[in-house]
């Protein structure tokens, strides 16, 4: 079994700031891991994702995470923090490709973005 | 670029009441997924679908949900006898065979009163 945590509901950082939005998971296999935002009344969106090789991914709208298995963290990354990145961000790990297995999320973390 | 669509964006049923959530995936994926969220809480797995049959499915996933891939582009949710803890926003997500990301829809809000 599968499961994510994702530390602190909710984050403010000023705009320029570097956002850290971190995430922990356990799995009994290697995982595939995930970041989603989710703007409000809107779907998910894929921002990056981990399967195999570079532990350190790079997404969309300049995020990044790195996968540390020594750790069993994904925490994810901006250096400069824009108004438009405010939105809800979901850490999600599965167990494979090629198969319908189920994405397991975590609670979510908020991110607010302050003038 | 190619997207999941859901219909219709907002449900307002009647306790008691059948609803069924629509879905158009991805036109070549093969995997089909529907979670839920409640509100303030985290998006929960509901039922994966792979060559027309259930391959997964979780706890809530009970008698009163049933899915179904009507044709070839369709994939919808049916629940039976709604209750008032069915309201939530459902997801339908698709997924290419051999790549782990899974893409989802912008959600169906359903509203049980």
């Amino acid at each position: 079994a599968q499961s994510v945590t994702q530390l602190g509901s909710h984050v403010s950082v000023s705009e320029g700031a570097l956002v850290l939005l971190r995430c922990n998971y356990s799995s009994s296999v290697p995982p595939y891991l995930f970041w989603y935002v989710q703007y409000p009344n809107q779907g998910l969106q894929l921002l990056l994702k981990y399967t195999t090789g570079a532990t350190l991914v790079k997404g969309i709208n300049g995020f990044e995470a790195e996968f540390k298995k020594s750790e069993t963290s994904f925490h994810l990354t901006k250096p400069s923090a824009h108004m438009s990145d405010a939105a809800e961000y979901f850490c999600a790990v599965t167990l494979g490709s090629g198969s319908a297995r189920q994405l397991t999320f975590g609670s979510g973390t908020q991110l607010t973005v302050l003038p | 670029e190619p997207e999941v669509t859901q219909t219709p964006s907002h449900q307002v049923t009647q306790m008691g009441q059948e609803v069924i959530l629509r879905c158009v995936p991805i036109s070549n994926h093969l995997y089909f997924y529907w979670y839920r969220q409640i509100l303030g809480q985290k998006v929960e797995f509901l039922v994966s679908f792979y060559n027309n049959e259930i391959s997964e499915k979780s706890e809530i996933f009970d008698d009163q949900f049933s899915v179904e891939r009507p044709d070839g582009s369709n994939f919808t949710l049916k629940i039976r006898s709604t209750k008032l803890e069915d309201s939530a926003m459902y997801f339908c997500a698709s997924q290419d065979r051999g790549y782990a990301e899974q893409y989802f829809g912008p959600g169906t809000r359903l509203t049980v009163t």
